[in-house]
């Protein structure tokens, strides 16, 4: 069974940092491009990253842009998201998507995490 | 970056209605444009790729259209199990910007 799995989310002030890792399973991870996707409390969804099969491309939404930086271990069938600079505005619930071929350009979002919740708040 | 604009952003409607949810790019997009459906409390699920392919396992009452920058969403016959928020996407290139939702409820 194809299973992105996410953890790491979590309470943390502002300014702090944290990791959100996603373990991939029931799928050769190494072929598929990945994104993160981020939903606010009540709000629609937001493309926050993405990473392309070999890990040897990536792009940012503005918003994330210098503080976010999306990564990938093919040996681990992981993906990352490191998040620094955290402001009350990242508060989310942050889904691993996986897309439907090895680029994020021109292929879909076919298979979604259960998603991780970020908090930040003093 | 090209903008994605849903509307409505809600509706309300009965059961065996047709229902139409539409979505606008600020520039032409060819056909790279998806929708999702978002029950409450759930994960969003791919619905349709390609403006109008139905994803595998998807009911037949979905279909979309459309190409450029106008596209559609259409429920052929609504069902109370179609309650959901509902998002387009684009895909031809980075940002992969998703449209602000359409909330479908029952009357």
């Amino acid at each position: 069974e194809v299973q992105l799995l996410e953890s790491g989310g979590g309470l943390v002030q502002p300014g702090g940092s944290l990791r959100l890792s996603c373990a991939a399973s029931g799928f050769t991870f190494s072929s598929y491009a990945m994104s993160w996707v981020r939903q606010a409390p009540g709000k629609g969804l937001e493309w926050v990253s993405a990473i392309i099969s070999s890990g040897g491309n990536t792009n940012y939404a503005d918003s994330v842009k210098g503080r976010f930086t999306i990564s990938r271990d093919i040996s681990k069938n992981t993906l990352y998201l490191q998040m620094n600079s955290l402001r009350a505005e990242d508060t989310a619930v942050y889904y691993c998507v996986r897309h439907s071929s090895a680029w994020y350009k021109y292929s879909t979002m076919d298979v979604w995490g259960q998603g991780t919740t970020v908090t930040v708040s003093s | 970056d090209i903008q994605m604009t849903q509307s409505p952003s809600s509706l309300s409607a009965s059961v065996g209605d047709r229902v139409t949810i539409t979505c606008r790019a600020s520039q032409g997009i060819g056909n790279y444009l998806a929708w999702y459906q978002q029950e409450p409390g759930k994960v969003p699920k791919l619905l349709i790729y390609a403006a109008s392919s139905l994803q595998s396992g998807v009911p037949s009452r979905f279909s979309g259209s459309g190409s450029g920058t106008e596209f559609t969403l259409t429920i052929s016959s609504l069902q109370p199990e179609d309650v959901a928020t509902y998002f387009c996407q684009k895909y031809n290139s980075a940002p992969l910007t998703f449209g602000g939702g359409t909330k479908v409820e029952i009357k």
